[in-house]
């Protein structure tokens, strides 16, 4: 079956990493996503991994691909307030469909 | 342009209503999609329109009626809808089907209530 599992809650100080984990079913999978979405806000794609890498970096994002265990973690380096939001795990299904997980509600400690 | 742009933002809506909510995409993007999301919940994919035709339907009542009248154009039509329809309904666009690029450009979400 499709399901993508997240922790529901991140609490961080600011300035601090924050780490978001994910783990999901299709191991066939082309595409991994890291999802954000702000209060009252649609989403906005942050990054993507493709299933053949195992670690992505951009800017202060590091995502980092465990096939293996099915497992997808997101790195924020230098946690800002900016950053705090829903984040969602997603994977493409099949190759046809994109499957959200719960989302991991981010919140930023001064 | 970069931007999904949906309409109404709002919409408050009786059980006996007939209305209907509108996106557009000027992105030259060939598929578009509708999902429902509810308060503290991942969106859930109703549709998806590749190529002008449906080629998903995630098993949605057919209280909801989507229609994509051109390539930048999606709509879903709304009739007779129960209070628990109440969400906000999110569209979106990626520049092929799903499982391609990957990335869905997401419009801000129409919210809707239905009493």
């Amino acid at each position: 079956g499709e399901d993508v599992e997240q922790s529901l809650f991140l609490s961080v100080r600011e300035g601090d990493s924050s780490v978001i984990n994910c783990t999901y079913t299709d191991s066939s999978s082309t595409y991994l996503y890291w999802y954000k979405q702000e209060p009252g806000a649609g989403l906005q794609l942050l990054t993507y991994i493709f299933s053949n890498m195992d670690m992505k970096q951009d800017q202060r994002l590091t995502v980092l691909l465990n096939k293996k265990d099915k497992h997808l973690s997101l790195r924020i380096a230098d946690t800002q307030t900016g950053d705090s939001a829903i984040y969602f795990c997603a994977e493409t299904y099949r190759d046809d469909k994109i499957i959200f997980g719960k989302g991991t509600r981010l919140h930023i400690l001064p | 342009d970069t931007e999904v742009t949906q309409t109404p933002k709002h919409l408050v809506m009786g059980m006996t209503n007939k209305k209907s909510l509108k996106c557009e995409q000027h992105m030259g993007h060939r598929a578009m999609y509708w999902y429902k999301q509810k308060a503290k919940k991942p969106p859930e994919l109703m549709f998806v329109y590749s190529y002008e035709k449906l080629s998903i339907n995630e098993s949605v009542p057919s209280r909801f009626s989507p229609e994509c009248p051109n390539s930048s154009l999606l709509n879903l039509h709304l009739h007779a809808l129960q209070p628990e329809d109440s969400a906000l309904y999110l569209c979106a666009s990626s520049q092929d089907a799903a499982g391609y690029t990957g990335e869905l450009f997401f419009g801000e979400g129409s919210r809707l209530t239905v009493l």
